[in-house]
């Protein structure tokens, strides 16, 4: 079936660089994606998110970007922090047939002083 | 505001038997959703309830089952447990209507032996 995939699973970067991290999705009929990090013994917290109908959105040390036409996702943090070590997910959602999230296999990201 | 609330945190069980965990949702969400992680297959979606019905369900065996209650709490019931069953069982509530905002609580991690 179709899933959400993402390319790398690790991702180390120093403290205060820029993190980006990448996800490739198949189903072209999702029309909202989101971003999770889940840290250590709990469960996936919202970072962004993001609809279909945009190919970008910023929040705080946040970048979503989004490129429909090779159905690719990517997460940007700028000033990446000690804080910022956890595994990432993305996931998606086609509005037009189920409510479910469908998950990519996630990277973790960690980050070194 | 209390986040998700999931009971209990951990369990042991044994091959064969059963087993139950809940899930409070918070205040005023009517849609609970839950998610099977494991290191192999990732999150997988198991189903999702709202106003006391299934709406969704994902691809389990039927072992896999659940329910929601008038205060929006809900249950999820796995019968007949196999090793393969040994995971963190995350629930999700939104308000179910309209926008996707998803809080997942932390889960409950079980073990099969």
């Amino acid at each position: 079936g179709e899933s959400v995939g993402l390319h790398l699973p690790t991702l180390s970067v120093q403290e205060g660089d820029n993190s980006i991290i990448n996800c490739a999705y198949s189903n072209s009929a999702s029309d909202y994606f989101i971003w999770y990090k889940q840290e250590s013994g709990k469960g996936p917290q919202f970072i962004i998110d993001i609809r279909s109908n945009m190919d970008k959105r910023q929040g705080q040390r946040v970048t979503v970007l989004l490129n429909k036409t090779v159905k690719h996702l990517s997460l940007q943090i700028a000033a990446t922090q000690p804080g910022d070590s956890a595994v990432y997910f993305c996931a998606e959602i086609d509005s037009g047939s189920a409510r479910q999230l469908t998950f990519g296999s996630g990277t973790q990201l960690t980050v070194l002083p | 505001k209390a986040g998700v609330t999931q009971t209990p945190r951990y369990l042991i069980k044994t091959r064969g038997q059963q087993v139950t965990l809940s899930c409070s949702p918070i205040s005023g969400h009517r849609s609970v959703s839950w998610y099977q992680q494991t290191p192999g297959q990732g999150l997988q979606f198991l189903f999702e309830y709202f106003s006391e019905t299934q709406r969704n369900k994902g691809n389990f065996p039927g072992r896999f089952s659940g329910r929601q209650f008038s205060n929006s709490r809900s249950e999820m019931n796995v019968s007949t447990l196999e090793l393969g069953d040994s995971a963190l069982y995350l629930c999700a509530s939104s308000l179910g209507e309209g926008g996707y905002g998803y809080t997942f609580g932390s889960g409950t991690r079980l073990t099969v032996v």
